[in-house]
């Protein structure tokens, strides 16, 4: 089955830290990859998503994640983490063969210490 | 506002009774989704409209759960009979939709259902 795995499901950093989230999914075709982030009160927002092309992709307030499709994963960075940055992070992805669902990860939850 | 709204905010209600939760996507999205999101549980895929298709119900949890979508733009999920196990956190998302859509889905505020 199609399935999205974060690892790490708290992490915490003080603030300039670096900062990276595992994220695995599980399907052999073409993917459509998200990270998307929850700050505390807010609904979901999009951070970053990779559609095609250079696989290292810029988003949202300094973040970055790498396609690599070798290893089925799509890390998300940081070089150095704020204070405000403390929120839930959702990688998910659509695959070529459901183009209708998009199917999330547990999420990790992640705190930094000021 | 230009974004997806859902309401009611807050639902309380007690054991047995049935529940329905509204969502407002945003306008000339034709694809929408509901999920379901625990404590501590990532994003749970319900169902999934897309224009006039027939629904994607794959991921109701049970008979009790049923969405409608009415004009191709307001969608109702009804909770027949809750139980305790029902409680959550009932997210809508709107996208463009479509097999050249382009994916990137906008959510809603959430309804936050708590059975009693």
């Amino acid at each position: 089955a199609q399935s999205v795995s974060q690892h790490n499901h708290h992490v915490i950093l003080s603030e300039a830290a670096s900062l990276e989230l595992g994220c695995n999914y599980s399907y052999g075709g073409t993917v459509n990859l998200f990270w998307y982030v929850q700050y505390p009160g807010q609904h979901l927002q999009l951070l970053l998503k990779y559609f095609s092309g250079d696989p290292l992709v810029k988003g949202i307030k300094g973040f970055e994640a790498e396609f690599i499709k070798s290893k089925f994963s799509f890390n998300l960075r940081k070089p150095s983490v704020q204070w405000s940055d403390t929120a839930e992070y959702f990688c998910a992805f659509r695959s070529d063969s459901s183009a209708s669902k998009i199917i999330f990860g547990s999420g990790t939850r992640l705190s930094i210490r000021p | 506002g230009a974004g997806v709204s859902q309401s009611p905010s807050n639902k309380v209600t007690e054991k047995g009774k049935d529940v329905e939760l509204r969502c407002d996507p945003i306008s000339g999205h034709t694809a929408l989704y509901w999920y379901r999101q625990s404590l501590g549980q990532g994003l749970e895929f319900l169902i999934y409209f897309q224009g006039n298709s027939a629904p994607d119900k794959s991921g109701l949890p049970s008979d009790r759960f049923s969405a409608e979508r009415t004009g191709g733009s307001v969608s109702t999920l009804t909770i027949q009979r809750t139980q305790q196990e029902d409680s959550a956190v009932y997210l809508c998302a709107s996208s463009l939709g479509g097999a050249g859509g382009r994916g990137e889905q906008y959510f809603g505020p959430g309804t936050r259902l708590t059975v009693t």
